[in-house]
């Protein structure tokens, strides 16, 4: 079993659309970041979370210690969201990268 | 500066050759990270630099060798690859114990021929 599991793995939506990803994983950890990939490889770090919810502009990250699972939420979607975005819990000061969900925004 | 640069953007070297990857950040940033990324695949973690020590090393062949010169400079020192290590090499830096994310460069694409 993966230790990270994101879904859905892929998601194609509409401009405006208010979008979910979620992210379960099965080992104890120390926070849990969230971040975007654009193609071209570079990375970008959304969220670190520990506990309760963060919001940074039209992005909101929550998560759930007890079970083991975070989301994060994007209001109002646009086209320059479209991106991979990655869970990676965070234990032994190493992230644990999840497959990611690649996510595309329809003008 | 709330970058993490990395140089070359793009390397091609033969299986014979020695190369070096650069990677720079100015944050005061105290860890930092080498990683490989296949295309389409997550990011492998290759070595964790804690205080300018290696503290984490996942098991990488020896034609990888890191270094870690000072707090802000990190390098990784390419010797007789295979083309089955053509791939996106990421640095990133954090500032333990913060509460900060990571910081990701953009990259530098290795192919080997």
């Amino acid at each position: 079993k993966n230790e990270v599991e994101q879904s859905p793995q892929n998601l194609t939506a509409q401009e405006g659309e208010f979008i979910t990803i979620n992210c379960s994983y099965s080992v104890g950890i120390s926070a849990l970041h969230w971040l975007q990939q654009h193609p071209g490889g570079g990375i970008v770090s959304l969220f670190m979370l520990s506990s309760g919810k963060k919001k940074h502009g039209r992005l909101i990250a929550t998560i759930n210690i007890q079970e083991k699972h975070s989301s994060l939420h994007i209001t109002a979607s646009h086209p320059r969201d479209s991106a991979v975005y990655i869970c990676a819990p965070e234990r032994d000061d190493k992230i644990i990268f999840g497959k990611g969900t690649r996510l595309h925004i329809l003008p | 500066d709330t970058e993490v640069t990395q140089t070359p953007k793009h390397l091609v070297m033969g299986m014979t050759n020695k190369k070096s990857l650069k990677c720079e950040q100015h944050m005061g940033h105290r860890a930092m990270y080498w990683y490989k990324q296949k295309a389409k695949k997550p990011p492998e973690l290759m070595f964790v630099y804690s205080y300018e020590k290696l503290s984490i090393n996942e098991s990488v062949p020896s034609r990888f060798s890191p270094e870690c010169p000072n707090s802000s400079l990190l390098n990784l020192h390419l010797h007789a690859l295979q083309p089955e290590d053509s791939a996106l090499y990421l640095c990133a830096s954090s500032q333990p114990g913060t509460g900060e994310g990571y910081t990701f460069g953009s990259g530098t694409r290795l192919t080997v021929v």
